[in-house]
């Protein structure tokens, strides 16, 4: 997986608690890319990151903030988890945009 | 009419044969074109990551756009059992790393 590890792996967690999903990469790439994945719609782009500190939206963040103090890691956080973040979520990074590589994933259920 | 429509199948073919999927857009704005492979519970493998008309061959797979006709196509030769997965076009613009994914196509290769 490109030298990419997400933590936890799996997470079962109750609707209105905080939730931190991580993501480390050992290839000092550039971007970073938080996606999730759910049947009907495919993987869509939550948050991603061109930079140390530098962070943009996608196309779902809403209920989901990101930080990346370091290179190598890129948080996703849900603030309040809803039923509706039930899904998984995979972390994606490259050096040049587009040709992104993807990590295992994580996959998260919100009771 | 979405961004991106993709056959979801599932596609089912013996093994050894020749297997097309394809993928459709609208968005004039993309220029990046990929094709990602995912096996069950995995994440995302990039297969194929082009950004001109024509063809591009890599081993059994070759990867078919035609910019004018706003399709792309991935074409597996001598189709194998390890070939079973879910394959995503994937389409990009600029320089922001934003990609759109097709739903992902289903396929099974019959020994």
């Amino acid at each position: 997986d490109a030298g990419i590890t997400q933590s936890p792996r799996h997470k079962v967690t109750e609707t209105g608690t905080p939730v931190t999903l991580r993501c480390h990469q050992t290839e000092n790439h550039r971007y970073m890319y938080w996606y999730r994945q759910d049947p009907g719609h495919g993987l869509r782009l939550i948050h991603y990151s061109y930079g140390v500190k530098d962070t943009d939206k996608g196309e779902v963040s809403d209920g989901y903030s990101v930080s990346r103090s370091k290179t190598e890691d890129f948080l996703l956080t849900l603030e309040s988890a809803t039923s509706s973040q039930t899904s998984v979520y995979f972390c994606a990074i490259s050096e040049a945009p587009n040709e992104q590589f993807f990590g295992p994933g994580t996959r998260l259920t919100v009771l | 009419q979405k961004e991106v429509e993709q056959d979801p199948g599932p596609l089912s073919v013996p093994e050894g044969a020749i297997v097309s999927l394809n993928c459709t857009y609208s968005n004039s704005a993309f220029q990046y074109f990929m094709w990602y492979r995912q096996y069950s519970r995995k994440g995302p493998e990039l297969l194929m990551y082009t950004y001109s008309s024509g063809n591009k061959e890599d081993g059994r797979f070759t990867a078919q756009v035609d910019k004018s006709s706003k399709y792309i196509s991935l074409f597996i030769r001598d189709s194998q059992p390890s070939d079973s997965a879910t394959y995503l076009c994937a389409f990009g613009s600029g320089n922001t790393g934003k990609l759109i994914f097709g739903q992902g196509t289903t396929l099974q290769v019959k020994p």
